[in-house]
């Protein structure tokens, strides 16, 4: 079975500066991954995904993540934050085959200082 | 498009009380699925659908129920709700191929309370 490991439960950050969030995962071949973020009282929305080729993924608002396979790390990363970025983001993993849902992590809540 | 849409948006149940959560897609999607998130614990999958009449128990699928009888629909079914049942709870859906396979696409998620 699969499992995903985000290390920090809180983040603080001041506006502008950048933004590192890491993900470790589990598994036994390469899975796909997934970067959600959740604002208070919302649903989760998709930041970005890696499914097969380049290992650097683009996603929106500006957010990048890098698959690195001998790492087993799917890390989260933006130049520059804004405090609308405030959130908590969700790191997930996906087993190739099959239709089970994704295994998350437990979420890293991120502060923006202004 | 809607999206996937979950409906109440909040609830309050005593012990023991029932109650469905109705989740509704209009992506097409063949699968579904219904996740609950606790406090500082990420989400759990309760149960998933690859298509009507067929679902499958996820990592946490006691106390729960489910069905599909159309492609759109996924109600979640709490029979004797209990306290441990206090959570948010999330429908998504996904396509069975493609670009988007494995995508979770996520309703906005029903709170419930069980006092």
């Amino acid at each position: 079975a699969q499992s995903v490991t985000q290390p920090d439960i809180h983040i603080t950050v001041s506006e502008g500066a950048s933004l590192e969030l890491r993900c470790n995962y589990s598994y036994g071949a390469t899975p796909y991954l997934f970067w959600y973020v959740q604002s208070p009282g919302q649903g989760l929305q998709l930041l970005l995904k890696y499914f097969s080729g380049d290992t650097l993924v683009q996603g929106i608002k500006g957010f990048e993540a890098e698959f690195k396979r001998s790492q087993s790390s799917f890390n989260l990363r933006k130049p520059s934050v804004h405090w609308s970025d405030a959130a908590e983001y969700f790191c997930a993993v996906g087993a190739r085959g099959g239709a089970d849902g994704l295994t998350f992590g437990k979420g890293t809540h991120l502060i923006i200082q202004p | 498009n809607a999206g996937v849409t979950q409906t109440p948006k909040f609830r309050i149940l005593k012990i023991g009380q029932s109650m469905t959560l109705q989740c509704t897609q209009d992506m097409n999607h063949n699968y579904m699925y219904w996740y609950r998130q606790d406090p500082g614990m990420g989400l759990k999958l309760i149960y998933y659908s690859v298509g009507a009449g067929i679902t499958d128990k996820g990592e946490v699928p006691n106390g729960y129920n489910v069905s599909r009888s159309t492609t759109e629909d996924f109600p979640l079914r709490l029979e004797l709700a209990a306290p441990s049942q206090t959570s948010v709870y999330f429908c998504a859906s996904s396509p069975r191929g493609g670009t988007d396979f494995k995508t979770q696409y996520f309703g906005p998620g029903t709170r419930l309370l069980v006092l």
